[in-house]
């Protein structure tokens, strides 16, 4: 099936510094989404992203799909304590009708 | 508020057993999905259904049912408990159409002894 390759695997960083993570496909998507994922929670929507080169924000948080259509990517501003999660990406391929997952992404914020 | 529920939340049976995970969504979504989540493997889609009556397999559907009698439930069943299929189940649904977020249930975590 459709591979999502999600990277960093996973990261630590020190409070207040920024995050960047990507995830990149070998085919065209038309919808990208982020997820983040809590300890014993389910994944939450964090940003919807349907155009290439759609730049959107949510608070501390900036996803873009990418120019080609291939990847995306997901910044974290300012990093806090509470941001500690896993985040996953999803894309819908061209001519499909469900989701692919990326593998996540851990993110580990140090005070 | 809508909302999308899921239970038990935790479950423990034996090899063989038959179990049924429920999923309960108010969000008058026409579109419900079942994944399991295991370490190395990420979400992976066990089936789905885009209305009332229409339930289809996904990439890990073997030894999983489902049915849709109404919009608001998907109930994923196990025939016969393997201990391949000790995992974290979640339900997941979305409006349909264009729209293609999904919105995650909090859960089921399943052992199989």
């Amino acid at each position: 099936g459709q591979q999502l390759n999600q990277s960093p695997q996973s990261m630590f960083i020190q409070e207040g510094e920024d995050v960047s993570m990507n995830c990149t496909s070998s085919s065209i998507f038309n919808t990208w989404l982020w997820y983040k994922q809590d300890p014993g929670e389910g994944p939450v929507l964090l940003i919807a992203l349907y155009k290439a080169g759609e730049l959107t924000s949510n608070g501390r948080l900036t996803a873009q799909f990418g120019i080609t259509r291939k990847d995306s990517f997901l910044n974290i501003s300012a990093s806090i304590p509470s941001d500690v999660g896993i985040y996953f990406c999803a894309g819908l391929p061209i001519a499909a009708s469900k989701l692919t997952f990326g593998t996540g992404t851990r993110l580990q914020v140090t005070l | 508020d809508a909302e999308i529920t899921q239970s038990p939340r935790h479950k423990i049976t034996e090899t063989g057993r038959q179990v049924t995970l429920a999923c309960h969504q108010t969000w008058n979504h026409n579109n419900m999905f079942w994944y399991r989540q295991d370490l190395g493997h990420g979400l992976r889609l066990i089936h789905y259904s885009y209305g009332v009556q229409d339930t289809n397999k996904g990439e890990v559907s073997d030894g999983y049912s489902v049915s849709r009698s109404n919009t608001e439930d998907l109930p994923l069943t196990l025939e016969s408990a393997a201990s391949s299929q000790t995992s974290v189940y979640f339900c997941a649904s979305s409006v349909g159409g264009e729209l293609t977020e999904q919105f995650f249930g909090p859960g089921t975590r399943l052992t199989v002894l």
